[in-house]
C-alpha cells in the first residue's frame, strides 16, 4: 500500500480555514476512494471518483466538502470552513477497477492517511 | 446504525497461541467480507477475504470463517506472532452496483505478547 501517496501526513487548521488533502493513486490505477475515520470509529466511505468524474459521493457531507480527480494530478479532498468535528484521519484508496474491491486484481490499496486536526 | 460490528475493542494473546477476532453484520445484502490490518500511523492493509458462497478461506496462518445464518464471521490467526499486533478491521460490501463501497467495523486491537 506504499504506492498510494497522501499528503500532507498531518494537517492542522484553525476553525474556519480550508483544508486540502491530496492523494496520488498507485501507478495504473484510475479509481480513487476517500474514507474518513473519526476517533474510536471505523473507516466510513465518503466518495468514489474516476478521472474527471465523481461516481458516488453519497458518503460525503453535503456542505463544505468537495472532491475532484482531474485528468492530470492527484485527487483532492477539500474541506471549507473546517470545524472541530472534521478532525479525523482521512484515507485514500485506489484500485485498477471499480468493482468488488478486495478480490484479486481489484484490490484497493490504501494510503497512509492524512490526520487533520482542527484547533 | 452500525451494519458491521466488532464487539471486542481489544484482545490479548500469547505468542504461539490462536487469536480469534469476531465480526457480526446486520445487512443481508452483504455478500463479500474482508479483513484489514492496520498499524499505527499507517493505512489499512488487505489481509484476507471471503465470498458469501464459501464458509472458509485460508491463507497461511490466517483463516476466515463465515456463518451466513448467524451473520457472523471470524478471523483465526495461528500461531500468533508479536508482529501481528495491530488493529484488525472487518469490512463488507454489497452485491450490485455499489460493490466498490466497503462498510467497516470499529476494529479490534490485537496484542500478541512474547
Amino acid at each position: 500500500n506504499a504506492g498510494v501517496m497522501q499528503n500532507p501526513r498531518h494537517l492542522v487548521r484553525r476553525r474556519g480555514q480550508e483544508a486540502r488533502l491530496r492523494c496520488s493513486p498507485m501507478k495504473g490505477h484510475s479509481h480513487v476512494y476517500w474514507y474518513r475515520q473519526l476517533p474510536e470509529e471505523g473507516l466510513k466511505f465518503m466518495v468514489y471518483l474516476q478521472k474527471e468524474n465523481i461516481i458516488d459521493e453519497s458518503g460525503m457531507p453535503k456542505e463544505r466538502f468537495s472532491a475532484e480527480f482531474p485528468k492530470e494530478g492527484p485527487s483532492i479532498l477539500r474541506i471549507q470552513q473546517v470545524v472541530r468535528g472534521d478532525s479525523a484521519a482521512y484515507f485514500c484508496a485506489s484500485s485498477p477497477q471499480g468493482k468488488r474491491v478486495g478480490l484479486g486484481d481489484t484490490e484497493a490499496f490504501f494510503g497512509q492517511g492524512t490526520r487533520l486536526t482542527v484547533v | 446504525d452500525q451494519q458491521v460490528k466488532q464487539n471486542s475493542p481489544s484482545l490479548s494473546v500469547q505468542e504461539g497461541r490462536i487469536s480469534i477476532l469476531n465480526c457480526d453484520y446486520t445487512n443481508s445484502m452483504f455478500d463479500y467480507f474482508l479483513w484489514y490490518k492496520k498499524y499505527p500511523a499507517e493505512g489499512p492493509t488487505f489481509l484476507i477475504s471471503i465470498s458469501s458462497i464459501k464458509d472458509k478461506n485460508e491463507d497461511g496462518r490466517f483463516t476466515v470463517f463465515l456463518n451466513k445464518s448467524a451473520k457472523h464471521l471470524s478471523l483465526h490467526i495461528v500461531p500468533s506472532q508479536p508482529g501481528d499486533s495491530a488493529v484488525y478491521f472487518c469490512a463488507a460490501s454489497e452485491s450490485g452496483g455499489s460493490n466498490y463501497k466497503l462498510t467497516f467495523g470499529k476494529g479490534t486491537l490485537l496484542t500478541v505478547n512474547p
